[in-house]
């Protein structure tokens, strides 16, 4: 049970947009850590995508963005593409002295 | 180009120590501000951070996950710029794809440069 929850699977045909949600609590996110994002395509190690809830590092294409309000944070991709087919973490930081992850979610591109 | 590799034994005896020591090359550990990371992601599932180590200007500071304190310690050498994780007590939950990583300067930031990931198994 991960401290920052994700939905498992999201979907999304070529051209759309789909968003990826991170939802923490008074303890991590709402208490105003950061949230970046990371891409894991598979057998590979994770790539930084958002940085600081919504600072995409050079070379990430700007059809990534990210948002973060309240308790939650969001991951928005639009224009999707087959290349995006991937799992997606959140990542914060928790009063309880650690680093935190979300549970992941796969995005399948229909 | 800063790159990082781990290396360490791909199989450990359930109840022995997991060793693993990460490379750094392309930059250097000491005299620098970044944190240096452990994060672990078991067969199918998600990532787990496991602790970083950092230098406060006076010495090494370490800060792990509350869940597995009592079995984690952190070093660094900077001889040969590397870091390391220990693990001690190992059971086949620890069974995971170990990655080191490098973290901006705050407990709370990213990781933006990470090794490529090595495979240990826990197992009799």
């Amino acid at each position: 049970q991960s401290v920052l929850t994700q939905p498992p699977s999201v979907s999304g045909a070529p051209g759309q947009r789909v968003t990826i949600s991170c939802t923490g609590s008074s303890s991590n996110i709402g208490a105003g850590y950061d949230v970046h994002w990371y891409q894991q395509l598979p057998g590979t190690a994770p790539k930084l995508l958002i940085s600081d809830n919504s600072n995409r590092p050079s070379g990430v294409p700007d059809r990534f963005s990210g948002s973060k309000s309240g308790t939650s944070a969001s991951l928005a991709i639009s224009g999707l593409q087959a290349e995006d087919e991937a799992d997606y973490y959140c990542q914060s930081y928790d009063s309880s002295l650690s680093g935190v992850f979300g549970g992941g979610t796969k995005l399948t591109v229909l | 180009q800063l790159q990082l590799r781990e290396s360490g034994p791909g199989l450990v005896k359930p109840s022995e120590t997991l060793s693993l020591t990460c490379t750094v090359s392309g930059g250097t550990i000491s005299g620098s501000n970044y944190f240096w990371g452990w994060i672990r992601q078991p067969p199918g599932k998600g990532l787990e951070w496991i602790g970083s180590i950092y230098h406060s200007g006076i010495t090494y500071i370490t800060y792990y996950n509350p869940s597995l304190k009592s079995r984690i310690t952190i070093s660094v050498d900077t001889s040969k710029n590397q870091f390391s994780l220990h693990l001690k007590s190992v059971t086949a939950a620890d069974t995971a794809v170990y990655f080191c990583a490098r973290q901006n300067p705050c407990t709370s930031c990213y990781f933006n440069y990470w090794g490529q990931g090595t495979l240990v198994t826990v197992s009799s």
